[in-house]
């Protein structure tokens, strides 16, 4: 099984540039996340999703947007990127999200994106 | 929201030794508490997970956690490490009413041949 699966895997950006990452699932889980990683600040929620057609703000999301247009798939967009940006982007999906008692959550091996 | 302490950011053990990484919470609802693992260049993985019941979890490769409801705890142990457990190690907690996970700021477990 794949299980989930993000793209690209490395990307360089000039500042103000956009672009789309991509994370996939197949495990027909309802709830997926993207999450970055930050030296020292561990990970932070950016946006997440609880259904096909369903989006919702975290902790950390300007500067980010997100669609769910299909339930295996999640894409999160930089709009105009800056160098705060610079992060590891992490996706991650559960079947029945956070509020269930057996519902851990599966990453991708994640996208290291440099903004200069 | 909830929040999640990791107290220790490196931990530096030799082979073999015991060790112990820490985690407290705070929550006054009842919680799901998990260990993830994260090798170099990879994704989190799931280590272990405490749902309900005992309050001791075990893993497959020999970690063990404990809850501690009145200490709000969930401290991460091995009785014998191995090189092969370096890694960064993340402590996260849920409850039932909520929809985000929240995660520590991970502890790096070094282990010295």
């Amino acid at each position: 099984n794949a299980g989930v699966t993000q793209t690209p895997k490395f990307r360089v950006l000039k500042t103000g540039q956009s672009m789309t990452l991509l994370c996939a699932q197949d495990m027909n889980h309802e709830y997926m996340y993207w999450y970055r990683q930050d030296p020292g600040m561990g990970l932070r929620l950016i946006h997440y999703s609880v259904g096909e057609g369903t989006t919702a703000k975290g902790e950390v999301p300007d500067g980010y947007n997100v669609s769910r247009l299909k339930k295996q798939n999640f894409l999160l967009g930089l709009e105009s990127a800056a160098p705060s940006q610079t992060s590891v982007y992490f996706c991650a999906s559960s079947y029945y999200g956070a509020s269930s008692y057996n519902s851990p959550l599966h990453f991708g091996n994640g996208t290291r994106l440099t903004v200069t | 929201a909830q929040s999640v302490t990791q107290l220790d950011s490196q931990v530096p053990v030799f082979e073999e030794a015991p060790v112990e990484l820490r985690c407290n919470y705070s929550s006054s609802v009842s919680v799901y508490l998990f260990w993830y693992v994260q090798y170099p260049n990879q994704g989190l993985q799931l280590l272990l997970k405490y749902l309900s019941g005992s309050t001791l979890v075990e893993s497959i490769n020999g970690f063990e956690a404990e809850f501690n409801k009145s200490q709000t705890s969930f401290h991460l142990r091995k009785p014998s490490v191995h090189i092969s457990d370096t890694a960064e190690y993340f402590c996260a907690v849920s409850s039932n009413t909520g929809n985000q996970f929240y995660f520590g700021t991970g502890t790096s477990l070094t282990v010295i041949p």
